[in-house]
């Protein structure tokens, strides 16, 4: 199993510019997170999927983040215009049902200049 | 609302030596409790979960955490580091199967 994928592991953008990361999900892992690690606020839930619909998107900072799943082995997290404060490292991880363990990807780092 | 603290932002530790990592919760409930390892430019693996049962768990690499409800705690500990263990540990609680809740981290340093 390839475990989580995310892309691009890297991301350098300047402000004002959309920015889109993507994950792929473990097969037949049926929730997926999106999480936000800063040195300032540690590590933070954005959203939260099941069955590919968005569960809770209380931890979303403001409008210019979106999120979709469009099907189960696909999900994509959206700044639109990208901000310095959005440089993070933002990682993708997945869940099966009936589990607690949640399966982290490799992170993308980005940095918005 | 529950929190997790980890008190130790870092823990320098020579070879060989035991080592132990503090965790303290805030919950009015039961909750479920794990240790996750963050190696350098890794995503986070979970090192061990405390879900019910034996308050004593343990991982594969030497690991082990016990949860103590009186005094809300989940500390980490392993008798014999290795310059192999050095990263950054997260503890994380949750009532939910998916709201995880995290501390803000022990970078745990092992030095020849």
């Amino acid at each position: 199993d390839a475990g989580v994928i995310q892309s691009p592991r890297h991301e350098v953008t300047e402000m004002g510019q959309e920015v889109t990361l993507r994950c792929k999900p473990i097969s037949g892992h049926n929730s997926l997170f999106w999480y936000r690690q800063t040195m300032m606020r540690g590590l933070e839930l954005l959203i939260y999927f099941n069955n590919n619909v968005p569960i809770d998107d209380s931890g979303m900072p403001e409008d210019r983040f979106s999120a979709k799943m469009p099907n189960a082995s696909f999900s994509t997290l959206k700044i639109q215009p990208s901000e310095p404060r959005d440089s993070a490292v933002y990682f993708c991880a997945s869940l099966p049902s009936g589990s607690y363990e949640q399966y982290f990807g490799p992170g993308t780092r980005l940095t918005v200049t | 609302a529950q929190s997790v603290t980890q008190l130790d932002s870092q823990v320098p530790v020579f070879e060989e030596a035991p080592v132990e990592l503090r965790c303290n919760y805030s919950s009015s409930v039961s909750v479920y409790l794990f240790w996750y390892v963050q190696y350098p430019n890794q995503g986070l693996q979970l090192l061990l979960k405390y879900l019910s049962g034996s308050t004593l768990v343990e991982s594969i690499n030497g690991f082990e955490a016990e949860f103590n409800k009186s005094q809300t705690s989940f500390h980490l500990r392993k008798p014999s580091v290795h310059i192999s263990d050095t990263a950054e540990y997260f503890c994380a609680v949750t009532r939910s199967s998916y709201k995880l809740i995290f501390g803000s981290g022990t970078r745990l340093l092992v030095r020849p």
